[in-house]
């Protein structure tokens, strides 16, 4: 199973949007809702930002939020603010009742 | 709350095995599957497991397939993940995760760093 493809890296000054894609393929991403997003700041444990494609859990700042065409996931970042910056990882259940996860995204703000 | 505690951090030579631990708490152990997730140096996350710790059903990655063994004690409330044959390669962080309903990571471990060198 090889890794969801995202950018290496994302920047933007605060205030600003950002997008964050996650290719995939119909065995993953574009096969199933179960996509979702982990943040991971420099030598903490990942967080789950977002669910099921586009669902926040309780406590996640309502500007980030998720989508997917296809193969293709996406995670928005609006009013991109300085606690923002970090590691974004996204993550699929796959047809082989596995999970994989992207290459990684690191965020900067600007 | 929920917690999942693992055990501490190893240092392994190549070619040893290691067998890292992650004791449940705050939910009832049977009804979400643990997850085994490891991230090297610098890298990014890897997936490599599940355990179904109602009934001990297993599913790896194809990638560890050969190398990982995932089990549980009920009793306990802990699952273990062992990893053989170890290359300087497999030098990582280990996190156990708890998996919801929508096949999410809700809960995570704080990790347990293992490292191999000769």
């Amino acid at each position: 199973q090889s890794a969801l493809t995202q950018p290496a890296s994302v920047s933007g000054s605060p205030g600003q949007s950002i997008t964050i894609s996650c290719t995939g393929t119909s065995s993953d991403v574009g096969g199933y809702n179960y996509v979702c997003w982990y943040q991971q700041h420099p030598g903490k444990v990942p967080k789950l930002m977002i669910y099921e494609v586009s669902n926040r859990p309780s406590g996640v700042p309502d500007r980030f939020s998720g989508s997917k065409s296809g193969n293709t996931a996406s995670l928005t970042i609006s009013g991109l603010q300085a606690e923002d910056e970090a590691d974004y990882y996204c993550s699929s259940y796959t047809s082989s009742s596995s999970y994989v996860f992207g290459t990684g995204t690191k965020v900067t703000v600007l | 709350q929920v917690q999942l505690v693992q055990s501490g951090a190893e240092v392994k030579k190549p070619g040893a095995s290691v067998k890292v631990s992650c004791k449940a708490s705050g939910y009832t152990f049977a009804y979400n599957t643990i997850h085994w997730v490891r991230q090297a140096p610098g890298q990014r996350l890897e997936w490599m497991g599940w355990l179904n710790p109602g009934n001990g059903n297993t599913k790896y990655s194809q990638k560890f397939q050969d190398r990982v063994t995932i089990t549980r004690d009920t009793s306990a409330n802990t699952a273990y993940m062992e990893l053989s044959s170890l290359r300087s390669e497999d030098t990582a962080v280990y996190y156990c995760a708890r998996a919801t309903w929508a096949k999410d990571f809700d809960y995570w471990g704080r990790g347990t760093l293992v490292t191999v060198s000769s």
